[in-house]
């Protein structure tokens, strides 16, 4: 049972890449979201998903995509990279929404 | 919307002391959970407690508990007898029962000294 599983831990992306942040959990949990952390502003919603092809939009969507294909991947992909994008990013799941998140241990992406 | 407030951004305790960590949230509805994770420096999120606000116990988890007070939506994290091990990033967190999302505070830094 690995919980949630992020890959890649770090990346450097050029102005204007795109890439994928995947995101998977093997403990059959119906919620996913993906958060985004900067220093001094906690950790903010980017999009999530309360099963396999069901997304919504979170507090700050735009620069990215997500799909759900499947209840064990959620995807995040970056359309254009910008350096406003540099953050760390969580991928978390949870059996029942509010109930509590398991999260993944962070993707390090910085932008230049 | 509902809002998550830290009011505290850093704060320091003396090892085998009591500190308290402040959180306010605001809200229109009346079933939800609320949260404490700690965010030591391996980055990785760890969920501390978990309080459903349908219930009047305050909870409890070994040194950490809550003080939950509903009708002046205030959650605060009381750590007891602190080690050098507590010292992370605490996050206040609420999830509503209605929108299936959980939103976050901005977190206090906890500092342990010696």
């Amino acid at each position: 049972n690995a919980g949630v599983t992020q890959t890649p831990k770090f990346q450097v992306l050029k102005t204007g890449q795109s890439m994928t942040l995947q995101c998977a959990q093997d403990m059959n949990h119906e919620y996913m979201s993906w958060y985004r952390q900067d220093p001094g502003m906690g950790l903010r919603l980017i999009h999530y998903s309360v099963g396999a092809g069901i997304t919504d939009q979170g507090e700050v969507p735009n620069g990215y995509n997500v799909s759900r294909s499947t209840t064990e991947d959620f995807p995040l992909r970056l359309l254009s990279a910008a350096p406003s994008q540099t953050s760390v990013y969580f991928c978390a799941s949870s059996r029942q929404g509010p109930y509590g998140y398991t999260f993944g241990s962070g993707t390090r992406l910085t932008v230049v | 919307a509902q809002t998550v407030t830290q009011s505290q951004p850093e704060m320091s305790v003396q090892e085998a002391e009591t500190v308290t960590l402040s959180c306010t949230y605001d809200t229109s509805e009346s079933d939800y959970y609320l949260f404490w994770y700690k965010q030591p420096p391996s980055r990785q999120m760890i969920l501390v407690i978990r309080q459903e606000a349908y219930k009047q116990q305050n909870a409890t988890e070994n040194r950490f508990s809550v003080n939950f007070q509903k009708a002046a939506k205030s959650f605060s994290l009381k750590i007891s007898d602190s080690q050098l091990g507590d010292a992370a990033m605490y996050f206040c967190a609420y999830g509503g029962n209605r929108d299936d999302k959980i939103i976050f505070g901005k977190g206090t830094r906890l500092h342990i000294l010696p």
